[in-house]
């Protein structure tokens, strides 16, 4: 399976400021994703950041509030700007796994608002 | 999009075979079934895939009935650390590489007590 990596592993912030979360992963993969998980819930698809084209938003998320990057195969960025506490939560990047239609996942980054 | 619905909970001993179940009424014929394993504070971990029939692995089993709306995963002789969160996704990536049809529902908390 992919080993994928992410920085920072946790972190608190004030308001207004914005973070960016780094993915990185061992190997080359075309399809990466990026999700949110608030505290107690489920995992909620931010958007797919694939390889050679513009990243796709789901409903609820705009590219000003996370902006992302995808410079090359084993790289990903996601910022989270202007931040307020309703941002707190966990964000996960994923990547397509060697079994069709699954998923590897990263540890997720653990961002506290105040 | 394949909606699924799985009991929120379940309590199961250790050393007893866990089933939890998963309804996809609305599967698609491209759609593949997916569980996830989701520990506090890690990504989700793939555990499974079918498309139909029965399958096994080393650490579970999936049983799909002829009509694709429901499927079982099978634990065998649970022990304290399968403690987690259960999820079952359904759908595939589609010719653009996204995850939107992927999407994770509620899961299933299981509890493993001793």
């Amino acid at each position: 399976s992919a080993v994928i990596s992410q920085k920072p592993s946790r972190d608190i912030c004030q308001r207004g400021t914005s973070l960016t979360i780094q993915c990185q992963v061992d190997s080359q993969v075309t399809m990466m994703f990026w999700y949110r998980q608030q505290p107690g819930q489920s995992l909620t698809l931010i958007a797919t950041a694939n390889q050679g084209s513009e990243a796709t938003y789901e409903s609820g998320f705009v590219i000003d509030k996370f902006p992302i990057s995808r410079p090359n195969l084993t790289f990903s960025t996601l910022t989270v700007s202007n931040m307020s506490p309703e941002d707190s939560s966990i964000y996960l990047c994923s990547v397509e796994g060697r079994i069709q239609e699954t998923q590897y996942f990263g540890p997720g980054t653990r961002l506290l608002v105040l | 999009l394949a909606k699924t619905t799985q009991p929120i909970s379940m309590d199961s001993y250790e050393g007893q075979e866990v089933n939890i179940t998963c309804s996809h009424n609305n599967i698609a014929t491209n759609d593949y079934i997916t569980w996830y394993q989701q520990f506090p504070s890690q990504g989700p971990r793939f555990i499974i895939q079918g498309y139909k029939t029965k399958v096994t692995n080393e650490v579970a089993s999936l049983f799909i009935p002829a009509d694709r709306k429901s499927s079982t995963l099978s634990l065998p002789r649970v022990s304290l650390s399968d403690t987690a969160v259960y999820y079952c996704l359904v759908g595939d990536f589609g010719s653009s590489g996204s995850a939107r049809q992927l999407t994770f529902g509620s899961g299933t908390q299981l509890t493993v007590l001793p």
